[in-house]
């Protein structure tokens, strides 16, 4: 399947510091999506950038998608330690609008 | 409240035994979908539905079957064919205007 690759696989920083995870895909997308779960529970959306924009921000949230290098990365600025979860991008590919594919996932790690 | 509910949340399965797993959603959302999550990875599409009374199969569908026959209900049933059903299941949803999908908290099967 034409499943998205993050990096890095774990992550661990400290309290304060920023967290950058990175998506890559290898087709043409109509929408990109970051979601987040916590340990054994469902995913919960965080945001979605459409493949006509180039940034957007959600509070604490920054993701960016370069079409031309087929890849977008999520920044967390000021991270806190309930920010600890596994973040998974996910794409909605040109033609598939209804389906989504995940990517396997960066566990953050957020120490006090 | 509204939301997407499954149950149960733990479920044991004896090998040979057909097993149904519920999701339930009061968002009036017309797309629902079931995922299977192996333990350190991502998600993988088994089947989805984007009206009543249809469905199609995701990427993994071999030894799974489905049921729309309500806008609120999209059970899944684990048979017997299917070879290592153990893993964390979960049920999505969607808005057919949207691209967000909302996710449930997840059954984990465990064959014994």
């Amino acid at each position: 399947s034409q499943q998205g690759e993050e990096d890095p696989q774990a992550l661990s920083i400290q309290e304060g510091e920023n967290a950058t995870m990175n998506c890559s895909y290898k087709t043409s997308i109509n929408n990109l999506q970051w979601y987040r779960q916590n340990s054994g529970r469902g995913l919960v959306h965080l945001i979605l950038i459409r493949s006509n924009e180039r940034e957007k921000h959600s509070g604490r949230l920054r993701v960016t998608l370069d079409t031309s290098k087929k890849s977008s990365s999520l920044l967390i600025t000021a991270s806190r330690a309930a920010d600890t979860a596994s973040y998974f991008c996910a794409t909605a590919f040109t033609g598939t609008a209804s389906k989504l594919t995940f990517g396997t996932g960066t566990r953050l790690q957020v120490t006090l | 409240d509204g939301g997407i509910t499954q149950s149960p949340k733990y479920l044991f399965r004896k090998e040979g035994q057909n097993v149904t797993l519920s999701c339930e959603q009061n968002l009036n959302h017309d797309a629902m979908y079931w995922y299977r999550q192996d333990p350190g990875q991502g998600l993988r599409l088994i089947y989805y539905s984007q009206i009543v009374n249809d469905f199609q199969k995701g990427d993994i569908a071999e030894g799974y079957s489905v049921s729309r026959e309500k806008k609120e209900s999209f059970p899944l049933t684990v048979t017997s064919a299917q070879k290592n059903p153990t893993a964390f299941y979960l049920c999505a949803s969607r808005l057919s205007s949207t691209d967000t999908q909302y996710f449930g908290p997840g059954t984990r099967l465990t064959v014994l």
